[in-house]
């Protein structure tokens, strides 16, 4: 069994600042990857940055970035320079085993102009 | 198309009523996945296809909850007798790689989902 934990139900941040979303994992896999999903308000789910669990290196896309820790099965997402279209629901996501796909609860990002 | 196609985007059913959704997925990808989301949750497994087999379904609530694809791009997922609890969104989402062989990077591409509400 896999299972993702975020405990942040709710972030808020000023434009321009920095965030960081939190995410814990755990899973019997040793070949997986870890996802950030960000879901607008029209509700149609995009990714966000992947990270493979083999790869030491933290993922990196534009502002958005990750910070990996094996060992502590921890996940997390800075976002820099924040935008008013980053505001959105973020779902971080673990694909183990066959590519099934378990998703967090999520967090809501809210961005204040 | 260009991306995943969920209809209908909206359904008010009536306790009791069956209904079907469909979901298109991108074309070529060999994946298919159906999520259940309730309010203000994440995405919950339903079921998951390769092909036109079904190789997981531990994720269908009971068995009133019926998926199919048959020919390996369409899928249909439908549920009989809906209840109350049915109600939320169900997103489709299809993936390019097969679980052997191949690169495999795990990215679903997600439709817009369709929206269930039952009276």
């Amino acid at each position: 069994a896999q299972t993702v934990t975020q405990s942040q139900p709710e972030m808020s941040v000023q434009e321009a600042e920095t965030v960081t979303l939190s995410c814990t994992y755990d899973t019997s896999e040793s070949d997986y990857y870890l996802f950030w999903y960000k879901q607008p308000p029209s509700r149609q789910m995009i990714l966000v940055i992947r990270q493979e669990a083999y790869k030491q290196q933290n993922a990196t896309e534009n502002r958005f970035s990750v910070n990996f820790q094996k060992a502590a099965k921890s996940f997390s997402l800075k976002i820099s320079d924040s935008q008013l279209g980053d505001a959105a629901m973020y779902f971080c996501a673990l694909s183990g085993g066959y590519q099934k796909v378990t998703f967090g609860i999520g967090t809501k990002l809210q961005v204040i102009p | 198309g260009a991306g995943v196609s969920q209809s209908p985007r909206y359904k008010v059913a009536k306790r009791g009523q069956d209904v079907a959704l469909r979901c298109d997925p991108i074309s070529g990808h060999v994946s298919l996945f159906w999520y259940q989301q309730a309010l203000g949750q994440g995405p919950e497994f339903l079921t998951y296809f390769q092909n036109e087999a079904q190789l997981d379904k531990s994720g269908l609530p009971s068995d009133r909850f019926f998926a199919e694809r048959p020919e390996g791009s369409v899928s249909t997922l439908k549920i009989q007798r809906t209840q109350q609890e049915d109600s939320a969104v169900y997103l489709c989402a299809s993936s390019l790689v097969r679980t052997s062989g191949g690169p495999r990077t795990g990215e679903l591409f997600f439709g817009e989902g369709s929206r269930l509400t039952v009276l």
